[in-house]
């Protein structure tokens, strides 16, 4: 399909150990943003790419997440040493330049660490 | 994080009825956004207000834009089983630096047939 995609869907993982998740965002969209929705809460914003320069990292928790986009199109979100409150749902969104222009979500990556 | 004040948490209501639920800051926002989230996917836009005072609707729904640039409400009319989902505010401050949105903790809606 045409929208975002994100990989893998659901992630089990240990304490301490390091993830990757994969956001492709919808073709042509210059801005790209992460957020994390733990459960029964709104969605919390990360990260803010514009093309392969991370514009607003203000989100992000601490330097144990950090994030790429090195084409200017898929991005990969990395968290290290993981954490049992890192345990949630991770949204990525994209839209054509930033700014107020509407953001179209991926299905997220629900991350569980044991 | 921040987050929106947003209400009711959860709604159960019967197929037909009316609904109606608001969403508060204590700090202005320049456009203010309603989403509906299934399980298992991501938040999907309803309806966008970008002027204070803006009163738009989407089909059965309704949103305002307060006055105050502190407040939006959605109203829902005549709802139906397919309804069913949270529903989320969220703004956005309008900065050019940033699209970064802030999202209130959302509203469960439950529609009996």
């Amino acid at each position: 399909g045409a929208g975002v995609s994100q990989t893998p869907s659901n992630k089990v993982t240990e304490k301490g150990k390091y993830v990757e998740l994969r956001c492709d965002p919808i073709s042509g969209h210059t801005a790209l943003y992460w957020y994390r929705q733990s459960l029964g809460q709104g969605p919390e914003f990360l990260i803010y790419f514009q093309g392969t320069g991370a514009a607003d990292d203000s989100g992000l928790p601490n330097d144990r997440f950090f994030a790429v986009r090195p084409e200017g199109s898929v991005s990969t979100l990395k968290i290290q040493r993981t954490e049992r409150g890192d345990s949630a749902v991770y949204l990525c969104a994209s839209n054509l330049r930033g700014g107020t222009d509407t953001q179209y979500f991926g299905p997220g990556t629900r991350l569980t660490v044991l | 994080g921040q987050q929106l004040n947003q209400s009711p948490q959860s709604m159960f209501i019967q197929e037909g009825e009316d609904v109606s639920m608001n969403c508060t800051s204590s700090s202005i926002f320049n456009t203010w956004l309603w989403y509906k989230q299934e399980p298992g996917e991501g938040p999907v836009l309803l309806i966008a207000l970008y002027k204070a005072g803006e009163l738009t609707s989407n089909g059965r729904l309704t949103a305002q834009f307060g006055i105050t640039r502190k407040d939006s409400f959605l109203n829902i009319s005549a709802s139906i089983p397919s309804d069913v989902g949270i529903y989320f505010c969220a703004g956005h401050r309008g900065s050019s630096n940033t699209g970064k949105l802030i999202f209130g903790q959302g509203t469960t809606l439950q529609v009996k047939p």
